[in-house]
């Protein structure tokens, strides 16, 4: 079965710091992989999808970007992370031809 | 735009009811729907999943029905159990559209002894 590892599961960092979110896939090969944010009390927002290595389209403008340097593995960063970008962030993947998603297990951003 | 919401944001059952959560989507390209169930502090989970070309699925003491004719969508749970307690998102994939499924608020389902 396919499986998302994502971390850390928290994450503390002062405004104006960067980020640097990893994810990595196990259990399948060439995935479509996703970064979303969830709001507290509220649905998921789609932020990147990948479709493959260096392959990135973004849903929403803003001060985030994503990378994908290895089959496996997608990066959401930010060079300077602004109150609003706190929130509990969700990597997923999906296998090819299957839209239905599998999801990491979160990272909780909280920007000071 | 077109999105997938839901009736009711919160829900609670007592244990052994049944529990019914509803979803209305407005796209109607929609080919494919799924319940996620997401616990606190995690990452959502696969329920079960329907296409549309099916009005009913049944699994391990759930059932989906999709009406698309009033572009509805239904989770219930049968026998709620304490472990049920969570937060029940539908999620859409419109024909089409790509990748990404479209996700909808959530409802959170709280089950009482």
């Amino acid at each position: 079965s396919q499986t998302i590892h994502q971390w850390p599961a928290t994450l503390v960092q002062p405004v104006g710091s960067p980020l640097s979110l990893e994810c990595t896939v196990e259990g399948t090969s060439n995935p479509n992989l996703y970064w979303y944010r969830q709001a507290a009390g509220r649905g998921l927002q789609l932020l990147f999808y990948s479709v493959g290595i260096g392959q990135i389209s973004s849903e929403v403008p803003q001060n985030l970007s994503a990378s994908r340097p290895q089959d496996r593995q997608f990066i959401l960063s930010s060079k300077k992370l602004l109150l609003s970008d706190s929130g509990f962030y969700l990597c997923a993947g999906s296998l090819r031809g299957r839209p239905e998603a599998f999801f990491g297990q979160g990272t909780r951003l909280t920007v000071v | 735009g077109e999105s997938v919401g839901l009736h009711l944001p919160t829900l609670s059952v007592q244990e052994g009811d049944n529990s019914i959560i509803n979803c209305a989507y407005s796209n109607s390209a929609s080919d494919y729907f799924i319940w996620y169930k997401q616990e606190s502090g995690k990452g959502p989970q696969f329920i079960i999943d329907i296409r549309s070309n099916m009005d009913k699925r049944q699994g391990q003491r759930v059932t989906v029905l999709l009406n698309k004719t009033v572009k509805h969508l239904s989770l219930q749970i049968a026998a709620t159990q304490p472990g049920d307690s969570a937060v029940y998102f539908c999620a859409e994939n419109p024909l089409g559209s790509g990748y990404a499924l479209n996700f909808g608020k959530g409802t959170s389902l709280l089950v009482t002894p």
